[in-house]
């Protein structure tokens, strides 16, 4: 069965430090792939997308994501944490007529 | 910019009762969705639709959920007969494309069954 895993539940960084959000799909193909983020008690906000081409694709706030075929993996970066960066992010795989999420990280950041 | 809109932000209601959730797509999107989101767990697929019709729905959306667009701008979700266990946050979107394309959510529906 298709399925999206994000080994990391909650992750607390420094504010200027780097980041890496990692994210794992199950899937006979490759499918389209997608992080969203979500500030508390708001809906969900694209950050970036994958279809095909370039492996490395870049987002917004800036946000980066690397697709790897031979580890099923899209894990999201970003150089420099923001303490406005502080959300839960979510990766998702677009398969048919639907988008599946992950479980989501939670993730803090301290000034 | 144009955006998806959902109604109302937060319902209460009691077990066993009605529920009628609203959302306005983006105006030029043919592909719609609902999802689930409890309290501090992942968002969940419920339904697709597409061309008036489901094109796909999860097991959660059993025979107590129901979705319709019956004006050609809303979107709703029905709940028959809400249990407590429906209490989430409910999440509509659109996509001018199916899979491929980007999802545009909502800010969502809170509802609480009691």
């Amino acid at each position: 069965a298709q399925s999206v895993t994000q080994p990391d539940i909650h992750i607390t960084v420094s504010e200027g430090a780097s980041l890496e959000l990692r994210c794992n799909y199950s899937y006979g193909a490759t499918p389209y792939l997608f992080w969203y983020v979500q500030s508390p008690g708001q809906g969900l906000q694209l950050l970036l997308k994958y279809f095909s081409g370039d492996t490395l694709v870049q987002g917004i706030k800036g946000f980066e994501a690397e697709f790897k075929r031979s580890q099923s993996s899209f894990n999201l970066r970003k150089p420099s944490v923001h303490w406005s960066d502080a959300a839960e992010y979510f990766c998702a795989v677009g398969i048919y007529d639907k988008v599946i999420f992950g479980p989501g990280t939670s993730l803090s950041v301290i000034p | 910019e144009p955006e998806v809109t959902q109604t109302p932000s937060h319902q209460v209601t009691q077990m066993g009762q009605e529920v009628i959730l609203r959302c306005v797509p983006i105006s030029n999107h043919l592909y719609f969705y609902w999802y689930r989101q409890i309290l501090g767990q992942k968002v969940e697929f419920l339904v697709s639709f597409y061309n008036n019709e489901i094109s796909e729905k999860s097991e959660i959306f059993d025979d107590q959920f129901s979705v319709e667009r019956p004006d050609g701008s809303n979107f709703t979700l029905k709940i028959r007969s809400t249990k407590l266990e429906d209490s989430a946050m409910y999440f509509c979107a659109s996509s001018a494309l199916a899979s491929a394309g980007e999802l545009f959510f909502g800010e969502g529906s809170r509802l609480t069954v009691l």
